[in-house]
C-alpha cells in the first residue's frame, strides 16, 4: 500500500485559509515535505519540517506535524489564485536520500 | 545555474521503439533521481544516484528501463522496446547530500508511447 496517503482535492475560495492535510506510515521519517506542482512544471519545494518540530512557520504557510499520529498538514493563509495547484507531501529518512511521495492533492481556488 | 535540464520535453514513439530520456543535474549536486509520473500511480521512483553511482534502482519497472551516470553532469534513461503503458512524465532531480536541502526537479519529459 501507499506509504504516504492525501485526500485528492480542496477547493476554497479567495482570501480564506487553506488546509492541505497527509499521512504517513513510515516511522524512521526524517524530514516531511511540502511541493508544489503547477500545471506542465516540475516539482518545487515549499517547506520542509524536521521530524523532531511541530510546527514550522514561513510567511503564509504552517505546516503541523502529529508525530504521535503520523499526521502533516500544511495551512496556507490568505490563499491566493495563484496558489492554485497540486501540492504534494513527501518523506525521507536517514539512509535513505529519496522522496515518497503522496499522491498529490489539487487545490482549486475560486475568485 | 539554470536549474536540472531535461530533454527532450515530449517525445512520442511508436511502441517498440527504442526511447532516450536525457538530464543534466545542478552543478555541485552529488544526488540524482528518476521519477515517473502517471495519473494512476502518481510519482514514484524509479532510480536513484550518488556521486554517478547507483544506490537504488528497485523502482525500475522491468529490463526495459536502463539508466546510467556517465559522469556528474549527465544521465540517461533508456526504454527498450517501449510500451504505450510506460507513457507518463518522467522527471529527473538532483540534490545535495544534506537531508535538509531542497532536491531540484526539472520540467519533466511527457513521453506518449502509441
Amino acid at each position: 500500500g501507499e506509504d504516504v496517503e492525501q485526500s485528492l482535492f480542496l477547493s476554497v475560495r479567495e482570501g480564506d485559509s487553506s488546509v492541505i492535510n497527509c499521512t504517513y506510515t513510515d516511522s524512521s521519517s526524517t524530514y516531511l515535505y511540502w511541493y508544489k506542482q503547477e500545471p506542465g512544471a516540475g516539482l518545487q519545494l515549499l517547506t520542509y519540517i524536521f521530524s523532531n518540530m511541530d510546527m514550522k512557520q514561513d510567511q503564509r504557510l504552517t505546516v503541523l506535524l502529529n508525530k504521535k499520529d503520523k499526521h502533516l498538514s500544511l495551512r496556507i493563509a490568505d490563499t491566493q489564485t495563484g496558489d492554485s495547484a497540486i501540492y504534494f507531501c513527501a518523506e525521507s529518512y536517514t539512509g535513505r536520500r529519496a522522496l515518497t511521495f503522496g499522491s498529490g492533492t489539487r487545490l482549486q481556488v475560486q475568485p | 545555474d539554470a536549474g536540472v535540464i531535461q530533454s527532450p520535453r515530449h517525445e512520442v514513439t511508436e511502441m517498440g521503439q527504442e526511447v532516450t530520456l536525457r538530464c543534466k543535474p545542478i552543478s555541485g549536486h552529488d544526488y540524482l533521481f528518476w521519477y515517473r509520473q502517471t495519473m494512476m500511480r502518481g510519482l514514484e521512483l524509479l532510480i536513484y544516484f550518488n556521486n554517478n553511482v547507483p544506490i537504488d534502482d528497485s523502482g525500475m519497472p522491468e529490463d526495459r528501463f536502463s539508466a546510467k551516470m556517465p559522469n556528474a553532469s549527465f544521465s540517461n534513461l533508456k526504454i527498450q522496446p517501449s510500451e504505450p503503458r510506460d507513457s507518463a512524465v518522467y522527471f529527473c532531480a538532483s540534490s545535495l547530500t544534506r537531508m535538509n536541502t531542497e532536491a531540484f526537479f526539472g520540467q519533466g519529459t511527457r513521453l506518449t508511447v502509441v
